[in-house]
């Protein structure tokens, strides 16, 4: 089976835009979830969704979103970039059947310029 | 909410060593507890997790062991190699949901 994949896998902004980062799941997962990483805050849960659904939310101000489409597919959005959103992106999809373990896709590194 | 404190933040050992990486966490509803290894560059991997009604789990060199009582738990490297060396994060889950809270990450490097 394919691994999780994330497009694009970098991306350079300038602050005030917006952007638009996808992940695809596991073949066969449903459950995606989002965290971001960086250097001072490490990595931080930002939300997941499950079957089209957002089951929880992290600490993040509104300009991040998300969504997942009826494939599982999901992605984020976030608007009015800052400087300090620049980070890696990471998704991680779950093994359905009520398994624990989450596996992550290799990341979007977004630059805010 | 959830708070996972690791230390420590780096550790050297020579390759051969045992290298120990140690977590506590906050919520004693927590149930899950996952070690995840990032190399530079690289998706974080799961290496080894515990689930709250296990003590310890073994997988050849690694182990992992939980103390629900002082909510601390362990992650043991026996007999080191060079490719051990990466960040190592331990997190904590409180539910059944998907949502982890990290550790702030341990440097491990083996020296030869």
């Amino acid at each position: 089976k394919a691994g999780v994949t994330q497009t694009p896998r970098y991306l350079i902004k300038t602050r005030g835009q917006q952007v638009t980062l996808s992940c695809s799941p596991i073949s066969g997962h449903r459950s995606v979830s989002w965290y971001q990483q960086t250097p001072g805050q490490g990595l931080q849960f930002l939300f997941e969704y499950f079957s089209e659904t957002q089951r929880n939310k992290g600490n993040f101000p509104g300009r991040f979103s998300g969504r997942q489409f009826s494939n599982s597919r999901s992605e984020m959005n976030v608007s009015t970039l800052e400087l300090g959103d620049s980070a890696l992106y990471l998704c991680a999809s779950r093994t359905p059947g009520g398994t624990d373990t989450q596996y992550f896709g290799p990341g979007t590194r977004l630059t805010v310029l | 909410g959830e708070n996972v404190e690791q230390h420590p933040s780096t550790l050297s050992v020579q390759e051969g060593d045992s290298a120990v990486i140690k977590c506590t966490y906050s919520d004693s509803a927590s149930n899950y507890f996952p070690w995840y290894k990032q190399e530079l560059g690289k998706r974080p991997q799961l290496i080894i997790d515990i689930r709250s009604n296990v003590g310890e789990k073994k997988d050849q060199r690694i182990a992992v062991t939980l103390n629900k009582t002082a909510k601390h738990f362990s992650l043991h490297i026996t007999e080191t190699q060079p490719e051990d060396s990466a960040v190592y994060f331990c997190a904590a889950r409180t539910g059944g949901g998907n949502k982890l809270t990290f550790g702030t990450g341990t440097q491990l490097k083996v020296e030869l």
